[in-house]
């Protein structure tokens, strides 16, 4: 299986930072790199597909990077509604594995 | 839009059979070139997909739990469906169901969108 290692496991930041979280998988996947968002109580949210792509309706102060190992998930400046949970997923090859998460918390 | 909820017991005893569907609306299963998928959260912890099916009935599992593990689909209902047997407390769990976008003629270049809320089944006597 492939697997993925994401960066920090959780951080603390304010409204309008600028943040960062990495995302490095076992083996090279290409572009096959998806972020997603997680709230409590909520349906999961899509948010990038294939390493780069913004989901539609997803906000564009979004961004992803990477390809082969090494991917970034930024967001531009923080909102309220970012505070959440990200994970990354690799779609290259089954079994289809995620990241561990990184949580966003309020400072 | 399209729409997936699940739906099923929230309690399991150890040992029995966790079963859950999931029902789509505002699309058809069946003419949809797309495998239909269940990912879990175990409380506290991350996230792990389960396995997919198409409406053909091709299916892939996570291999450590494909012998536990059978997913089906009924068009007629637009459904489809998780059957986890021989449950232990390490199953509980907040089960999801979500659009796999991966096609018949490749393994590559998929994503899980959208997702449903989430269904918390609870393995306990």
């Amino acid at each position: 299986d492939i697997q993925m290692t994401q960066s920090p496991s959780s951080l603390s930041a304010s409204v309008g930072d600028r943040v960062t979280i990495t995302c490095r998988a076992s083996q090279s996947i290409g572009t096959n790199l998806n972020w997603y968002r997680l709230k409590p109580g909520k349906a999961p949210e899509l948010l990038i597909y294939a390493a780069s792509n913004l989901q539609t309706g997803a906000p564009s102060r979004l961004s992803g990077t990477g390809s082969g190992t090494d991917f970034t998930l930024t967001i531009s400046s923080l909102q309220l509604e970012d505070f959440a949970t990200y994970y990354c997923q690799q779609s290259h090859s089954p079994p289809r594995t995620f990241g561990q998460g990184t949580r966003v918390e309020i400072k | 839009q399209l729409q997936l909820q699940e739906s099923g017991p929230g309690l399991v005893k150890p040992s029995e059979t966790l079963s859950l569907t999931c029902t789509v609306s505002g699309g058809s299963i069946s003419s949809s070139p797309f495998y239909w998928g269940w990912v879990r959260q175990p409380p506290g912890k991350g996230l792990e997909w389960i396995g997919s099916i198409h409406h053909s009935g091709s299916t892939y599992y996570k291999p450590s739990l494909k012998s536990r593990v059978s997913i089906s689909v009924d068009t007629s209902k637009n459904q489809f469906s998780l059957t986890l047997r021989s449950v232990t407390a390490a199953d509980t769990a907040v089960y999801y169901c979500a659009r796999d976008t991966r096609v018949l003629a490749a393994t590559w270049g998929a994503w899980f969108d959208p997702w449903g809320q989430g269904a918390l089944v609870t393995v306990s006597s």
